[in-house]
């Protein structure tokens, strides 16, 4: 199976500690596309790149927040001084992108608990 | 059985019968719309997307109907199964775009 991976599955960490989460997109996807879900809601955009550009970031993305994507391959994103609010899952999603729209492919996702 | 999307998130059907789960979305310049399943500890999975050209498109046993007048998306569940069980959720975009925003979700859950 060559679908999107997420390592590690889940992460527990102290506040105010640093935490960083990789993804590994579909090989030929060259979008990539994190996303953060709390229980009962819909996943909400961070950011996203276009190969190694990270072309949008959401305003939920703190400055705590960085993301990277190097070569264009994997990412990945990091949280610095944890905050118990950052509980949530890190889903990251890729897809394959011309002119058009096509769907996200997700992975699934690191689940993050601060404690 | 039917849902009424965000005033009615969760939805019970028998084994066998048929499912419609309902997204009403915000953006009248969307035009392009994904369904994705969603279950537990899992990432969203991909089940059927329309373009705003377009008012039905079917899969194997989903059919997914757009009404853009009231934008109004359901999807058609036939002959639904207990593997049916999960979270749906609708996802709205522009096509010619770069951005997905999700709805809250309508859990479905199949009684045997």
């Amino acid at each position: 199976d060559t679908g999107v991976s997420q390592d590690p599955r889940h992460k527990i960490t102290k506040r105010g500690q640093n935490v960083t989460f990789r993804c590994d997109p579909i090989s030929e996807h060259n979008r990539l596309y994190w996303y953060r879900q709390t229980l009962g809601q819909g996943p909400e955009f961070l950011t996203y790149f276009q190969n190694e550009a990270q072309l949008e970031k959401s305003r939920l993305l703190s400055d705590r927040f960085s993301a990277e994507r190097p070569k264009g391959s994997f990412s990945t994103l990091e949280i610095q001084r944890t905050e118990q609010g950052d509980s949530a899952m890190y889903l990251c999603a890729s897809s394959r992108q011309g002119s058009y729209n096509s769907p996200l492919h997700f992975g699934n996702g690191t689940r993050l608990t601060v404690t | 059985g039917e849902s009424v999307g965000l005033h009615l998130p969760t939805l019970s059907v028998q084994e066998g019968d048929n499912s419609i789960i309902n997204c009403a979305y915000s953006n009248s310049a969307s035009d392009y719309f994904i369904w994705y399943k969603q279950e537990s500890g899992k990432g969203p999975q991909f089940i059927i997307d329309i373009r705003s050209n377009m008012d039905k498109r079917q899969g194997q046993r989903v059919t997914v109907l757009l009404n853009k007048t009231v934008k109004h998306l359901s999807l058609q569940i036939a002959a639904t199964q207990p593997g049916d069980s999960a979270v749906y959720f609708c996802a709205e975009g522009p096509y010619s775009g770069n951005q997905f925003y999700f709805g809250t979700g309508t859990s479905l859950t199949v009684i045997p």
